[in-house]
Order: structure tokens, then sequence, then C-alpha cells
């Protein structure tokens, strides 16, 4: 079973600018959740999506948005970078049930330039 | 809001010593806590998931243990090898997301 992949693996982006972030869950999985990792904050949640609805939303800007397709995939937007924007992003995916495992995949490095 | 604490920061063993490494949360209404493990550079690694229903869950020479009434788990590590060299972070989840704590780093010297 093929894990929960993340494109691209490296972005570079000058501030002001906008970028999109794609993760593809496991097989079979419709839960997909977002998580930003600086040194500083360490991981932060950002949101969840099931079912193409978001169903909770962390303490982000409205900068930050992200959206679930038919087929679980899922994007995340940020716009007007910010230099604190350069984060690893990670998502996971899980099944149905809430008290299940995630699974992350290996994230998206953001560099804010 | 969940606060996670995990203490302590880093620890540095010799190769065979067990690990003990903990974490503690503010709410203990939480559905689950999972340890993940995270190697640098690298997305996260699940370890273990416990049911806020249950006490502890073992995989091979990883034991955690949950105490959710005092707000506290343990991840023990059996024998430590220079591979389980890496950051280990607790997270408490609940309302589908989870609060992570800040990590541990471990290196095992061989």
């Amino acid at each position: 079973k093929a894990g929960v992949t993340q494109t691209p693996r490296y972005l570079i982006k000058t501030r002001g600018q906008q970028v999109t972030l794609s993760c593809s869950p496991i097989s079979g999985h419709r839960s997909v959740s977002w998580y930003q990792q600086t040194p500083g904050q360490g991981l932060q949640f950002l949101f969840e999506y099931f079912s193409e609805t978001q169903r909770n939303k962390g303490n982000f800007p409205g900068r930050f948005s992200g959206r679930q397709f038919s087929n679980s995939r899922s994007e995340m937007n940020v716009s007007t970078l910010e230099l604190g924007d350069s984060a690893l992003y990670l998502c996971a995916s899980g099944p149905d049930r809430e008290f299940e495992k995630l699974f992350f995949g290996s994230g998206t490095q953001l560099s804010v330039l | 809001k969940q606060e996670v604490t995990q203490i302590p920061a880093a620890l540095s063993v010799p190769e065979g010593e067990n690990l003990v490494l903990n974490c503690s949360f503010t709410d203990s209404a939480i559905y689950n806590l999972q340890w993940f493990r995270q190697d640098p550079g690298k997305g996260l690694t699940s370890l273990l998931l416990i049911q806020s229903s249950q006490r502890e869950q073992t995989s091979g020479r990883l034991n955690a243990s949950l105490d959710k009434s005092s707000g506290r788990s343990t991840l023990y590590i059996a024998a430590s090898q220079p591979g389980d060299s890496a950051t280990y972070l607790c997270a408490v989840g609940d309302d589908y997301k989870l609060s992570f704590g800040a990590g541990t780093t471990v290196t095992v010297r061989a």
C-alpha cells in the first residue's frame, strides 16, 4: 500500500508570492490534515478535512487555506508569503474514525526568501 | 487549549541502555495519544497509538503507558541501539487534530 505522498518535496519562493502544496492520502483514507513544523514553534495544526468538509482549523491567519477533492486528495495554499512561513509542511491521512492512527508524508520544505 | 510537554528535551545514552521518555498534557479529555519518531528532515513515523480507554501498548522493544487522569504518558525503549537515535514526539488527539510536544532528541552512542 502506497504511503502519503506530498509534492513538491522542496520549494523556494519570495515574499509576497503564493504557493500551493499537494497531498495524496493513503488509498481508502478520507481524512487529511495539515501541520506546520518550525524550529521555534514545533508542530502546529493547520486544518483537517474529511469528505471535502473542513472539520477543524488551527489558529493561523486567513492567508492559509486548504481544500479536499472528491478523491480525498488535498491541497493547501498560502498567499502573500512571509519570511516566517518558511517551514516543513506535513500532511497526514487517516481512516474514517478519529480514534485511529494518523500516517504522515515526508513533507514539503518551503523556504521563503 | 491543550498543552503538551516532553521531558527531557535531549537524552544521550550508551548502546544497550533502556530509554525512558516522558510526556505530560494539561487536558485529560483526549481520544488517544500517539508516539512518533522523526529523523532529521523527514516526516513522522508512527510508533504506538494508545486509545483513551487503554493503559498501555507494546510493539517489540517499545512500550508506552497512558495515565489519562494525571495527564501523563511514558515511552520505554528497551536495549537501545544506535539506530534508535532520532527525535521522539508525543501527540495528543482530540477534535480531529493532534497537539504535539516539542520532542525529545535521543542519541544512542555505540
